[in-house]
C-alpha cells in the first residue's frame, strides 16, 4: 500500500538554525498539506499547497516558515530560524482529491 | 470557543464494550468530517469518513448531524487493540482541516 514518507525521522538543532523536512507523497496525489503537533497538544495545520502554490496557510506559518515541491515527489517544508517554540513532531500529508488526507510518519524536531 | 470540541476523556472501558465519542463543530459552512486515531507518538491514521447517512465500517459507526453540528462515533465490542486517542477532524474547503484536541480511550482486559 503507497504512503507518505518523511525523513529525517528526528532532527535536533541550535536555535536560530535553519532546518528542511521532507516529505515523499503518495505518488499520484496533488494536495499537499504540513501539520504540527506540540507534545501534548492537538495537531494543527499549517498550511496545504496545490499546484505548485500555497493554497491556505495559518496564524502559525509565518515569514520563518516556506513550503517547496522542488522536483515530481519531494514536498519540503522549511523553518528559516528555528525557535525554541518549533519543537514538536511536524507531519506531512497528501491527498489525491482534497479530502480523505493521508499522514506521514512525521519527523519529531527538538530546537535547543 | 473552540472549532471542533470533542468529549475530554479520557475513556477506560473493559474488552467487549460499546464507547461512543461526541464532537461538535461551530462553522456550519464545514463540508468533510473524518474520524482518525491516533497511537501515541505516531501519526494519525485514517479510521473512517463521516457522511449524513451515517456509515459502518465492521464494530465502527459514525454519525453526522448537520443540523446539530455534530459528529458522533461509536465503537461496539471493544478490544484491547482500539486502546488509541481519537482524532475528530472537520474541513471547511480543500486547504484546511481543523482537529479536535482527542478522546484517549483505553480498553482494558
Amino acid at each position: 500500500e503507497p504512503e507518505v514518507t518523511q525523513t529525517p525521522s528526528h532532527q535536533v538543532t541550535q536555535m536560530g538554525q535553519e532546518v528542511i523536512l521532507r516529505c515523499v507523497p503518495i505518488s499520484n496525489h496533488l494536495y499537499f498539506y504540513w501539520y504540527r503537533q506540540i507534545l501534548g497538544q492537538k495537531v494543527e495545520f499549517l498550511v496545504s499547497f496545490y499546484n505548485n502554490e500555497i493554497s491556505e496557510k495559518s496564524e502559525i506559518f509565518d515569514d520563518q516558515f516556506s513550503v517547496e515541491r522542488p522536483d515530481g515527489s519531494n514536498f519540503t517544508l522549511k523553518i528559516r530560524s528555528t525557535k525554541l517554540e518549533d519543537s514538536a513532531m511536524y507531519f506531512c500529508a497528501s491527498s489525491e482529491n482534497s479530502e480523505t488526507q493521508y499522514f506521514g510518519p512525521g519527523t519529531r524536531l527538538l530546537v535547543l | 470557543r473552540k472549532e471542533v470540541e470533542q468529549d475530554p476523556g479520557p475513556f477506560n472501558v473493559p474488552e467487549g464494550a460499546t464507547v461512543a465519542f461526541n464532537c461538535t463543530y461551530s462553522n456550519s459552512a464545514s463540508q468533510s468530517f473524518f474520524w482518525y486515531r491516533q497511537d501515541c507518538r505516531k501519526e494519525p491514521k485514517l479510521l473512517m469518513s463521516v457522511y449524513s447517512s451515517g456509515n459502518e465500517d465492521g464494530r465502527f459507526t459514525a454519525q453526522l448531524n448537520r443540523a446539530s453540528q455534530y459528529i458522533s462515533l461509536l465503537i461496539r465490542d471493544s478490544k484491547l487493540s482500539d486502546s488509541a486517542t481519537y482524532l475528530c477532524v472537520v474541513k471547511r474547503r480543500a486547504g484546511k482541516s481543523t482537529f479536535g484536541d482527542g478522546t484517549t480511550l483505553t480498553v482494558k482486559p
